[in-house]
């Protein structure tokens, strides 16, 4: 079946400007994750959405950082006024809690360039 | 908060050997702990997962200890092949959350040469 896919693959934006990441989980997952991976460091990160409940934002580094999931399936995660240490790329990932397996799904990514 | 260690030099050995990734931790020790394989270019790939009353966890050619005395993880690849050069996640569930938010590690990059 379908992975998760993410939307747009690369995007290289000018400081200042806003922009929005798309993801599309696996249907049926009812958890799904925004990470961040900067050059050579590991994930972090940044929001949790599980079904209908608010969405756990702990991890969003400022405000200008915000993510929504319309219709427990797809995320749009946006960064306002993009800086250029929002450089990095952001991962979504997808799980199914419901078998206890805990296993995260990821896409591949979104490259975010900011100049 | 959770930090986790691993080997950020990179580990190179010749195929057939075996391969062995640490990640150590501090602070609490996790319900769980699970290893990811990560490819340039690609997301994060699942491997195994061990829960803190599991010892060792096997699947096929891989090997996962977890040691909650030494806040320690070891991770094997017997027989390894060129194709298992990747760099590898360690990643720790964030203090028995119920939404299975994961802490990561660097990764440590394996490079196996034939």
């Amino acid at each position: 079946g379908a992975g998760v896919s993410q939307s747009p693959s690369n995007k290289v934006t000018e400081k200042g400007k806003d922009v929005e990441l798309r993801c599309d989980p696996i249907s049926g997952h009812t958890a799904l994750y925004w990470y961040r991976q900067s050059l050579g460091q590991g994930l972090e990160f940044l929001i949790y959405f599980q079904g209908n409940s608010a969405p756990d934002k702990s991890g969003l580094p400022s405000d200008r950082f915000s993510a929504e999931r319309t219709g427990g399936s797809v995320s749009t995660l946006t960064i306002q006024r993009t800086q250029q240490e929002d450089s990095a790329v952001y991962l979504c990932a997808s799980s199914s809690l419901s078998d206890a397996s805990y296993e995260q799904y990821f896409g591949p990514g979104t490259r975010l360039t900011v100049t | 908060s959770q930090k986790i260690e691993q080997n950020s030099e990179a580990l190179n050995i010749q195929e057939g050997k075996t391969a062995t990734l640490t990640c150590n931790y501090t602070n609490y020790s996790p319900a769980y702990l699970q290893w990811y394989r990560q490819d340039p270019g690609r997301g994060p790939v699942f491997l195994l997962l061990i829960r803190e009353n599991e010892k060792e966890k096997r699947k096929e050619r891989l090997k996962v200890t977890f040691d909650t005395t030494l806040k320690q993880s070891l991770f094997h690849i017997t027989a390894s092949q060129p194709a298992d050069s990747a760099t590898y996640l360690c990643a720790l569930d964030q203090n028995n959350n119920a939404g299975n938010m994961l802490t990561f590690g660097g990764g440590t990059r394996l490079m196996v040469k034939p």
